[in-house]
C-alpha cells in the first residue's frame, strides 16, 4: 500500500520569502509518480508539479520546484518568492504502477502568506 | 479546453433521500476517479474507472453508494439513502494515459460537489 506523510503544522510565510513543504512516502512499487496539488479556500484542486521515480533531475515549474530524494523517500515542494495568492492547503500525492493506479494523498500542509 | 465538469456545485438534502452527483471528464481521458473530502478523513478515493470499467471500488463506503460510467463522457455517483455522515465535498477527476506508464499522469479535478445531508 502507498502511504504519504505530511506532518508540518500550519505555516506562516512572509511575502517574497521561500517556503518548503515536507512530504515523505512509502511504497513497494519501483515505478511511481509524485504530485503536488494546491487547494485554495475556494476549494478547487490545482495540479502544480510532477516528479517521476526515475527522473534524475528535480522537477521545476515556474516558482515551484520539487526536491526529490529517492533514497530518503522524500519529495518536498519548494515555493520561491511567495505571493499572497499562494495561501492555500498543499497536498502531496503518489500514483503507483502495477494496479496501484489510484492517486493517494497526504493530509496536506496549510500555508498562509502574510504581507 | 473544458476541464472536468461536475454538477451540481451544491446539494442540500434530507436524510433518506437519494442523491445523484454527475461528472463529465475531460474529452479523451481514459481514467475517471471519484474522491470524497472531509476534515476528519481528508481525501479518500471511492472508486475509479479505466475505459468506463470500474477497476477498484474498495473505497466505496457501503451498499448505499453506487457509481456508473455508461460512456466515456459521463459518470454518476449515487447515494441511496443518504445520511448526515455522507456530508462532504465529492470530487470527480480524470486523467489520460499517454505513455503506457499511467503513474506519469496527473489527475485533473472538477470543482467538486458540496453535499450537505440534514
Amino acid at each position: 500500500a502507498q502511504k504519504i506523510t505530511q506532518t508540518q503544522p500550519g505555516m506562516f510565510v512572509q511575502e517574497k520569502e521561500a517556503v518548503t513543504l515536507d512530504c515523505t512516502y512509502d511504497t513497494s512499487d519501483q515505478s511511481y509518480g509524485l504530485f503536488w496539488y494546491k487547494q485554495p479556500s475556494s476549494g478547487e484542486m490545482i495540479f502544480l508539479i510532477y516528479q517521476g521515480s526515475y527522473d534524475e533531475q528535480n522537477a521545476t515549474e515556474g516558482r515551484y520546484s520539487l526536491n526529490f530524494q529517492k533514497a530518503r523517500k522524500s519529495a518536498n515542494l519548494v515555493i520561491s518568492a511567495s505571493q499572497l495568492g499562494d495561501s492555500a492547503m498543499y497536498f502531496c500525492a503518489m500514483r503507483g504502477s502495477y494496479g496501484n493506479n489510484r492517486l493517494a494523498f497526504g493530509k496536506g500542509n496549510q500555508v498562509v502568506v502574510i504581507p | 479546453d473544458a476541464g472536468v465538469i461536475q454538477s451540481p456545485r451544491h446539494e442540500v438534502t434530507e436524510m433518506g433521500q437519494e442523491v445523484t452527483l454527475r461528472c463529465k471528464p475531460i474529452s479523451g481521458h481514459d481514467y475517471l476517479f471519484w474522491y470524497r473530502q472531509t476534515m476528519m478523513r481528508g481525501l479518500e478515493l471511492l472508486i475509479y474507472f479505466n475505459n468506463n470499467v470500474p477497476i477498484d471500488d474498495s473505497g466505496m463506503p457501503e451498499d448505499r453508494f453506487s457509481a456508473k460510467m455508461p460512456n466515456a463522457s459521463f459518470s454518476t455517483l449515487k447515494i441511496q439513502p443518504s445520511e448526515p455522515r455522507d456530508s462532504a465535498v465529492y470530487f470527480c477527476a480524470s486523467s489520460l494515459d499517454l505513455t503506457g506508464r499511467v503513474y506519469n499522469s496527473p489527475l485533473h479535478f472538477g470543482n467538486g460537489t458540496r453535499l450537505t445531508v440534514t
